[in-house]
């Protein structure tokens, strides 16, 4: 099995919906991320968070929450889907600070019209 | 603040020909420097990652890029290309403290030609 899940795969949803996106890992990591990726932007941080307790905004965090529901769960949700929200979703995990690699889960691809 | 740079959105290569996937770097701090890969509908994986000591750095599939701190760059470069290295790259930078994040370049898609 995948060490790093999301869930759905694929979503389609009309703008002004709420929607969650959910994030499980077996590896065991404290550290949790959430990214978007669009093309020819690379990776965006939304969220991040280094344990249960320590949740921070990224880059580009107007428009969404998250909830750290244990060590191994981590939703991203969008509270009113808007168009610009189309793209696809990453979560990923690290076993620590910076310098370590960090796993990514097979993506969301969301849409929005 | 971080940024990172990768020159070429799209390189074409030929089936055993060099790979050289470019990426420039800016950091007020000492960096930690970073290449991951993204196969077709998959997640990123690493390549490989510089963080102290020797300069150039060897990866997996065959991959290698060097820090050069005089030029801020950490390109990516691979001696014959394969069918298999078909994919996007992308180049990412973070400092050196356990609170700093990666911030990844826009990223560079590689196709390779039989």
């Amino acid at each position: 099995d995948a060490d790093v899940t999301q869930t759905p795969r694929n979503r389609i949803t009309k703008t002004g919906k709420r929607i969650m996106l959910e994030c499980s890992q077996t590896k065991g990591h404290d550290r949790m991320y959430w990214y978007r990726q669009d093309p020819g932007l690379g990776l965006r941080l939304i969220y991040y968070s280094f344990d249960v307790k320590d949740i921070n905004k990224g880059e580009i965090s107007d428009g969404y929450s998250v909830s750290r529901q244990a060590q191994a769960k981590f939703s991203l949700s969008l509270e009113s889907a808007i168009p610009n929200q189309t793209a696809l979703y990453f979560c990923a995990t690290s076993a620590g600070g910076s310098s370590y690699e960090q796993y990514f889960g097979p993506g969301t691809r969301l849409t929005v019209t | 603040a971080q940024s990172v740079t990768q020159l070429g959105s799209h390189v074409s290569v030929s089936e055993g020909a060099l790979v050289l996937l470019r990426c420039n770097y800016s950091s007020s701090v000492p960096p930690y420097l970073f290449w991951y890969v993204q196969y077709p509908n998959q997640g990123l994986q690493l390549l490989l990652k510089y963080t102290t000591g020797a300069t150039l750095v060897k990866g997996i599939n065959g991959f290698e890029a060097e820090f050069k701190k005089s030029e801020t760059s950490f390109h990516l470069t691979k001696p014959s290309a394969h069918m298999s290295d078909a994919a996007e790259y992308f180049c990412a930078v973070s400092g050196q403290t356990s609170y700093d994040k990666v911030i990844f370049g826009p990223g560079t898609s590689l196709s390779v030609i039989p």
